[in-house]
């Protein structure tokens, strides 16, 4: 079946560190792919979202680019913030109608 | 304003006792979902319908029920059948085919 794999936190970076988190799918014919945030204690917000091959989606600093051949959303920002700081999801819409998410990677920034 | 709204927020009960938990939608959206998030972990699909009157297993279904009778509503009820029930459930919500959910801010379930 179709699945999300994302890399393993916890990350901790330094203020205006560049960040990437790799995440890698499985799934039929082509999903739309996105990225979500959760702060401490809420629900899921959507980050960035991409529909098609080539697509790069981008919000806040942070962009992702759907890559067909390599089956990959990695999610980065040149300059992360300490506000950055929370837990980001990758996560695609399945064939089967449904939505499917990686494991959550946490990401801490220091000043 | 719209938007999907859970609750409650925290919600504590007894060991052996049903509870249900509730997602209203005032977003139009055929299509509802309810994940389970346990601490340090992904979400987890436990239900979801992509119209009214109808529903699917996820992923973690066993101990737990729905109804779709309203589009805005599905609520989930954790039965004591459910092994290990404490954990935060969020529900979501789509417009069909493929676009973004948005959530809900989530009931944190503790069981005694």
């Amino acid at each position: 079946g179709d699945s999300v794999t994302q890399m393993e936190g916890p990350v901790t970076l330094s203020e205006e560190a560049f960040l990437t988190i790799n995440c890698t799918y499985t799934a039929t014919g082509y999903p739309s792919l996105f990225w979500y945030v959760q702060y401490p204690g809420e629900g899921l917000q959507l980050l960035l979202k991409a529909t098609k091959a080539d697509d790069k989606g981008s919000n806040k600093g942070f962009e992702a680019t759907y890559r067909k051949e390599t089956t990959s959303f990695h999610l980065e920002k040149g300059s992360v913030q300490v506000s950055d700081s929370a837990v980001y999801f990758c996560a695609l819409y399945s064939s089967a109608s449904k939505i499917i998410f990686g494991s959550g990677t946490r990401l801490s920034i220091r000043p | 304003d719209g938007g999907i709204t859970q609750s409650p927020k925290y919600l504590f009960r007894k060991e052996g006792q049903n509870v249900t938990l509730s997602c209203e939608q005032n977003l139009n959206h055929d299509a509802m979902y309810w994940y389970r998030q346990d601490p340090g972990q992904g979400l987890r699909l436990i239900y979801y319908s992509q119209i009214v009157n109808d529903f699917q297993k996820g992923d973690i279904a066993e101990g737990y029920s729905v109804s779709r009778e309203k589009k805005e509503s599905f609520p989930l009820t954790v039965t004591s059948a459910q092994k290990n029930p404490t954990a935060f459930y969020l529900c979501a919500s789509s417009v069909q085919g493929g676009t973004e959910a948005f959530f809900g801010q989530g009931t944190r379930l503790t069981v005694v």
